[in-house]
């Protein structure tokens, strides 16, 4: 079945401090994916995402996440969290092949950033 | 642009009244979803459209109905609520497999 995997909840960092974001999914061939974030109150918003070609995808507000073929992971990084980082973080998977369209989100993790 | 809008933001309900919840794109995106929130649970896709009269269940489309006449547009119509339909929200639109653009969402409350 497919399925996207975010193991963590919550984290909580210390602002300067660096990020990782764990994504695992299940899926029948290499999927479009994807990363998303949410502010409070606020609709989702695109991080950054992978089609092909260079594994490791640059994003907005100094994001970064490498693609895995052989572990199916999307991780995010951030090499030094700022406080308005603190949101909630989806990862999505999506079929590569038009019709039957369906994009799976994980649950999301929530980031925590203290002072 | 003013992207994927929605109305209205908040809206309480009454178990068993009905009500639309608006939503509109002006990217000229060919797919359109509706997904409900709800705490803790990540995104559930409750219908989605692949262009103009074309729509299709998603994981969790019980009590709801979609419509897609233009492009633009594709409110869903909620029937007799339900307290489990407290939630909120999204609408959002895509060209294809690629970004999906989400809108601000509306809160529901059914009592």
């Amino acid at each position: 079945a497919q399925s996207v995997t975010q193991p963590d909840i919550h984290i909580t960092v210390s602002e300067g401090a660096s990020l990782e974001l764990r994504c695992n999914y299940s899926y029948g061939a290499t999927p479009y994916l994807f990363w998303y974030v949410q502010s409070p109150g606020q609709g989702l918003q695109l991080l950054l995402k992978y089609f092909s070609g260079d594994t490791l995808v640059q994003g907005i507000k100094g994001f970064e996440a490498e693609f895995k073929r052989s572990q199916s992971s999307f991780n995010l990084r951030k090499p030094s969290v700022h406080w308005s980082d603190a949101a909630e973080y989806f990862c999505a998977v999506g079929p590569r092949s038009a019709g039957g369209f369906k994009t799976i989100f994980g649950a999301g993790t929530r980031l925590f950033v203290k002072a | 642009n003013a992207g994927v809008t929605q109305t209205p933001k908040f809206r309480i309900l009454k178990i068993g009244q009905s009500m639309t919840l608006q939503c509109a794109q002006d990217m000229n995106h060919n797919y359109m979803y509706w997904y409900r929130q709800d705490p803790g649970m990540g995104l559930k896709l409750i219908y989605y459209s692949v262009g103009a009269g074309i729509t299709d269940k998603g994981e969790v489309p019980n009590g709801y109905n979609v419509s897609r006449s233009t492009t633009e547009d594709f409110p869903l119509r909620l029937e007799l609520a339900a307290p489990s339909q407290t939630s909120v929200y999204f609408c959002a639109s895509s060209y294809g497999a690629d970004t999906q653009y989400f809108g601000p969402g509306t809160r529901l409350t059914v009592l």
